[in-house]
């Protein structure tokens, strides 16, 4: 049974970057294969996809946050991890990481999210 | 790019059926056939129920069913239950390697 693993501190100063870990465990070749990524949830409000990454390493993300976001997979300890730099307020949410077999067909697990707040 | 459009809220009578809307453009739930649809329990991370407009994975009850039509999808759960109550989120692809979301409806059992 896979599992992810959500790590990474709840609160960030404002300019700072935001970086959490999603841990894979269980199973043969976790990140290896597969399709990964992180969403998000500000409070009271709907999911916000952010990014995902594929085992190859290839990348994709969404526009709106392209510019800050990088998301990466380290096969050798099975994380898989996203960085958001230069917060602020609006990126208070919870973020999941979760995983899938392509873009196109959904996330079909997910990890136990993290509450990340942006304040001073 | 905006996010799909739900309806805030849905309710209906135990045993009774609903159906949420999730209405895009020609660009992502007019444009391709990949409609994913996810329930949410309060606290809880969300769950994939249906997935490329109308499959149900694994384990997800057949009372959940999906459908297009032009720019909107639908889910429509029959038969609700109280473990049903739940809010749910519809995603599609949008070209270009890109993904977006519904706002969420709060379904209500009542």
């Amino acid at each position: 049974q896979v599992q992810l693993q959500q790590s990474g501190p709840g609160l960030v100063k404002p300019s700072d970057t935001l970086s959490l870990i999603c841990s894979v465990s269980g199973g043969a070749t976790t990140t290896s294969i597969y399709y990964w990524g992180w969403v998000r949830q500000p409070p009271g409000k709907g999911l916000e996809w952010i990014g995902s990454i594929y085992y190859s390493g290839t990348t994709h993300y969404n526009p709106s946050l392209k510019s800050r976001v990088t998301i990466s997979v380290d096969t050798s300890k099975n994380e898989l991890s996203v960085r958001l730099r230069s917060v602020t307020a609006a990126d208070t949410a919870v973020y999941y990481c979760a995983r899938g077999d392509n873009i196109l067909t959904g996330y079909f697990q997910w990890g136990q999210g993290t509450q990340v707040t942006v304040s001073s | 790019q905006s996010a799909l459009t739900q309806p805030p809220s849905a309710s209906g009578s135990r045993g009774q059926s609903v159906t949420i809307s999730c209405t895009g453009t020609s660009s992502d739930v007019g444009g391709y056939n990949y409609v994913s649809w996810y329930q949410q329990h309060p606290g809880k991370a969300p769950k994939l129920i249906i997935s490329e407009v109308n499959k149900r994975p694994s384990g997800v009850p057949d009372r959940f069913s999906g459908s297009k039509s032009g720019n909107t999808a639908s889910l429509t759960v029959s038969g609700l239950q109280a473990e049903d109550e739940a809010d749910y989120h519809c995603s599609s692809y949008a070209g270009s390697n890109n993904v977006i979301f519904g706002g969420g409806t709060k379904l209500t059992v009542l």
